[in-house]
């Protein structure tokens, strides 16, 4: 069972180019989210799912475009990279609704924009 | 808007010094208080969750108590590998289930 799987792991991208981040979960869940990661910032919410074919902004959208073609996999994409971009990426996954809200997260992926 | 604040920023205790961390909310309609645990270079790995006041949830050497307005992650007798950072976070009806996180607090336990 592996849970929530984020590709790549590393990446470093020039400013201007164009990248997708990759979240894939194996639990059905329903939920999906991405997140940034910055230093004294915590967890701050770019774009969620709450199913497939949906999307949402969160608190830090823009720069970023999000697709939830199949409910197992939650795309981030980043149209023309920008320095400011570098952070580290989280995905997560949840039922969302119940008694099973808690989420799981995926290892991240370090983005370094030179 | 959901905001979550959590102190204190950082904590050093001293192997076997028991302390508490706090996590104060403000959200329209809590349907689930979670703490995690974060290791430097992964992902939060999930503890526990709260759904009401009241509640409390227990996991070897950690305690999750849950009030109207905030929750406490209580550490009894902390040991070295307790060091991380501590995530707390809630889903409100009221925001369309989404996530919001608190900065966290880093625990560092010394032998």
């Amino acid at each position: 069972n592996a849970g929530v799987t984020q590709t790549p792991k590393f990446r470093v991208l020039k400013t201007g180019q164009s990248m997708t981040l990759l979240c894939a979960q194996d639990m059905n869940h329903e939920y999906m989210y991405w997140y940034r990661q910055d230093p004294g910032m915590g967890l701050r919410l770019i774009h969620y799912s709450v199913g497939e074919g949906t999307t949402a902004k969160g608190e830090v959208p823009d720069g970023y475009n999000v697709s939830r073609l199949k409910k197992q996999n939650f795309l981030l994409g980043l149209e023309s990279a920008a320095p400011s971009q570098t952070s580290v990426y989280f995905c997560a996954s949840s039922f969302g609704q119940g008694l099973n809200t808690e989420a799981f997260f995926g290892q991240g992926t370090r983005l370094t924009v030179v | 808007e959901d905001q979550v604040t959590q102190s204190p920023e950082a904590l050093r205790l001293q192997e076997g010094e028991s302390s508490s961390l706090n996590c104060s909310y403000t959200v329209s309609g809590l349907r689930g208080l979670f703490w995690y645990r974060q290791d430097p270079g992964k992902g939060p790995e999930f503890l526990f969750t709260l759904y009401s006041a009241g509640e409390e949830k227990e996991k070897e050497r950690l305690k999750a108590t849950l009030t109207k307005k905030e929750s406490f992650l209580h550490i009894t007798a902390p040991k070295p590998e307790d060091s991380a950072t501590y995530l707390c976070a809630v889903i409100s009806g009221g925001s369309n289930y989404k996530l919001t996180f608190g900065k966290g607090t880093l625990l560092t336990v010394n032998p």
